[in-house]
């Protein structure tokens, strides 16, 4: 069994500030952990993925996550925000040998001008 | 490089009505997933395709069917169409042979049904 929660349903930030998202995940298996960004009216985009190598990921557009085992988190974050950031993100977490994906609920980025 | 191609990118239907959704996946990938993502939901799993034979099946109604061709792309096959079938429907693809190779989606047909 496996499943991801993603703690903050909206996050407002402002321009040039740094990210947070938080994801927590659970799973039976050693896990494979993703972030997917969507735009509005846009198809899920791939920022980064961890599969057991290091446990820092550098992801597109500045992001990175870093897996921490033992506190079972796989948080987003970007060092300064941007306008174009704004979108809605997914956690997403499957474990070897199960094909369907565990999407967390979404966290909504705002960023303030 | 060439992106998953959904069409068409915008549908509007009637209640019990039909209607064919189509995907073709990035070039040499072999498997292909459909989700559907309703109004501020996140993407639920409908099913899934593998070398055109299905290899897993999640929440799909019985109303909906899908299949894999020769040349991959897939066709989501939606009857008795139900207000709830709106939604945003997506199709992923990935290559199968690597190891948790990530799905890369394409932009969705957003589907109302009146």
């Amino acid at each position: 069994a496996q499943s991801v929660t993603q703690l903050d349903s909206h996050v407002s930030v402002s321009e040039g500030t740094p990210v947070l998202l938080r994801c927590n995940y659970s799973s039976s298996y050693s896990p494979s952990l993703f972030w997917y960004v969507q735009h509005p009216n846009k198809g899920l985009q791939l920022l980064l993925k961890y599969t057991s190598a290091a446990t820092l990921v550098k992801g597109i557009n500045g992001f990175e996550a870093e897996f921490k085992k033992s506190e079972t988190s796989f948080h987003l974050t970007k060092p300064s925000a941007h306008m174009s950031d704004a979108a809605e993100y997914f956690c997403v977490v499957t474990a070897f040998g199960n094909e369907k994906l565990t999407f967390g609920t979404g966290t909504r980025l705002t960023i303030i001008p | 490089a060439a992106g998953v191609i959904q069409s068409p990118r915008h549908l509007i239907k009637e209640k019990r009505e039909t209607a064919t959704l189509k995907c073709y996946p990035i070039p040499r990938h072999d498997t292909v997933y459909w989700y559907q993502q309703g109004p501020g939901q996140d993407p639920q799993f409908l099913i899934s395709f593998y070398e055109k034979m299905q290899s897993d099946k999640g929440s799909i109604p019985d109303r909906f069917s899908a299949q894999q061709f020769s040349d991959y792309h897939s066709e989501l096959n939606m009857s008795s169409l139900e207000l709830g079938d709106s939604a945003l429907y997506f199709c992923a693809s990935s290559l199968e042979g690597q190891y948790n190779s990530p799905l890369h989606f394409g932009n969705g047909t957003r589907l109302t049904v009146t």
